[in-house]
């Protein structure tokens, strides 16, 4: 049972508009959540990070949305840029977890010049 | 600064072989762990270290085993190899346990195909 779901395998946006990834969750014990970046080749590394008792996170150009009622949430990545490409993974972990995250299956996001 | 170093970054293996996959980290983190990567699954945890001498399962141990003798170690060990362990395996490390916000450090992968 996948506890974390990214559905778009895929996404392609036109560099300098607006990135959107989307995550949704099932556990209700999840409180924070992070988003890892993957060039080829190389380990994830850290992006962005929220915890729930915030709906909005922003760094630079991300920015992460967490909407605890929906159990879902969001990156927005502007303006996109040809660097942004990459595999962006969602991941969830309940305060209990001990560090175990959940990952979600990952999003492709190309940045098209 | 080295971080999280994985060897080796290529492996082929023989079904039924045993192998074992390195991973050291020089930055003192308490924790480690190791993750696989498959195609539409994301990556999911084999197993975890809080400490030396301290290890657990995580989503999916079986087949493989784990020891952490010093803090900077976190070797993988297949046991006899299954086609179903080709994946790409990462290790990890961060510096506190049960401190939620405290960010994994990755290395970066071994490739793994078994025949």
């Amino acid at each position: 049972d996948q506890q974390v779901k990214q559905n778009s395998p895929s996404l392609s946006v036109q560099e300098g508009r607006i990135s959107i990834l989307n995550c949704d969750y099932t556990n209700s014990m999840f409180d924070y959540f992070l988003w890892y970046k993957k060039y080829p080749a190389e380990g994830p590394t850290f992006l962005i990070s929220i915890s729930s008792i915030k709906d909005k996170n922003e760094d630079g150009r991300f920015t992460v949305f967490l909407n605890k009622s929906a159990k879902h949430l969001s990156l927005h990545i502007v303006p996109s840029q040809p660097g942004d490409s990459a595999v962006y993974f969602c991941a969830a972990v309940a305060i209990q977890g001990a560090q175990k995250l959940v990952f979600g299956q990952g999003t492709r996001l190309t940045i098209n010049p | 600064n080295a971080g999280v170093t994985q060897t080796p970054k290529f492996q082929v293996l023989k079904t039924g072989q045993s192998m074992t996959l390195q991973c050291a980290q020089d930055m003192n983190h308490e924790y480690m762990s190791w993750y696989r990567q498959d195609p539409g699954m994301g990556l999911r945890l084999i197993h975890y270290s809080v400490g030396a001498g301290i290890t657990d399962q995580g989503e999916v141990p079986n087949g493989y085993n784990v020891s952490r003798s010093t803090t900077e170690d976190f070797p993988l060990r297949l046991l006899s190899a299954a086609p179903s362990q080709t994946s790409v395996y990462f290790c990890a490390s961060s510096r506190r346990t049960g401190a939620f916000n405290e960010k994994l450090f990755f290395g970066s992968g071994t490739q793994l195909s078994v025949l």
